[in-house]
């Protein structure tokens, strides 16, 4: 139990273009789930909380006009990176808490690899 | 602002020998604290977490401590093998008005000599 998957793994764009990534929780509903980043040899920077039916809530220097979250229901989140650049090539993980179980853990999608050229 | 500090950066122990990583929190309200080991490439897993509620817990060759008055918690990993090599991270819980959320630490990257 506790999946959560991304789509896609892995993307290329042009710079300029914008970039649509899904997360979804497969087997529970998730009442809030994370946006983090993860530059090469780096740690997790969490980027923003998305609760369901709610405007997500940015982290300090996460431009949120840049990176549109869209938290529609129980078990999808999306992130769109609108007008990547090349500074946007990352790793991005997301992660979802559940409405049952233990309340602070939180379960990890397998992650989506940008490349921005 | 919220902050996990996490020690050392790399770690490199003979196979077999014992390895342990050292973090501390600044937030006192903190009562979860999880620890992941992430593979190149792939998503953090989830190997072991504590609540305040405990002062240690162990699994197999996997312990964690924590000491709240100290802010401080530690992972233990005993005899160490090869697929031990990961990069580990450490990570507390962090209480907002939106929703309690993880925060990680640096991250240390372990490395087991065979």
């Amino acid at each position: 139990g506790a999946v959560v998957s991304q789509h896609p793994s892995r993307v290329i764009c042009k710079s300029g273009t914008s970039v649509k990534i899904e997360c979804r929780s497969l087997d529970f509903q998730a009442t809030t789930m994370f946006w983090y980043r993860q530059f090469p040899k780096q740690s997790l920077m969490l980027m923003a909380t998305s609760n369901e039916g709610s405007k997500a809530t940015y982290e300090q220097g996460v431009e949120k006009d840049k990176f549109l979250i869209n938290h529609a229901s129980l078990t999808l989140s999306t992130l769109t990176v609108t007008s990547a650049h090349p500074e946007d090539s990352s790793f991005y993980i997301c992660s979802a808490k559940g409405t049952s179980g233990g309340r602070d853990e939180q379960y990890f999608g397998p992650g989506t690899r940008l490349t921005v050229t | 602002g919220e902050n996990v500090e996490q020690h050392p950066s790399t770690l490199s122990v003979q196979e077999g020998d014992s390895a342990v990583i050292k973090c501390t929190y600044s937030d006192s309200a903190s009562n979860y604290f999880p620890w992941y080991k992430q593979e190149l490439g792939k998503r953090p897993q989830l190997i072991i977490d504590i609540r305040s509620n405990v002062g240690e817990k162990k699994d197999q060759r996997i312990a964690v401590t924590l000491n709240k008055t100290a802010k401080h918690f530690s992972l233990h990993i005993t005899e160490t093998q090869p697929e031990d090599s990961a990069v580990y991270f450490c990570a507390a819980s962090i209480r907002s008005s939106s929703a309690s959320k993880i925060i990680f630490g640096s991250g240390t990257r372990l490395s087991i000599r065979p």
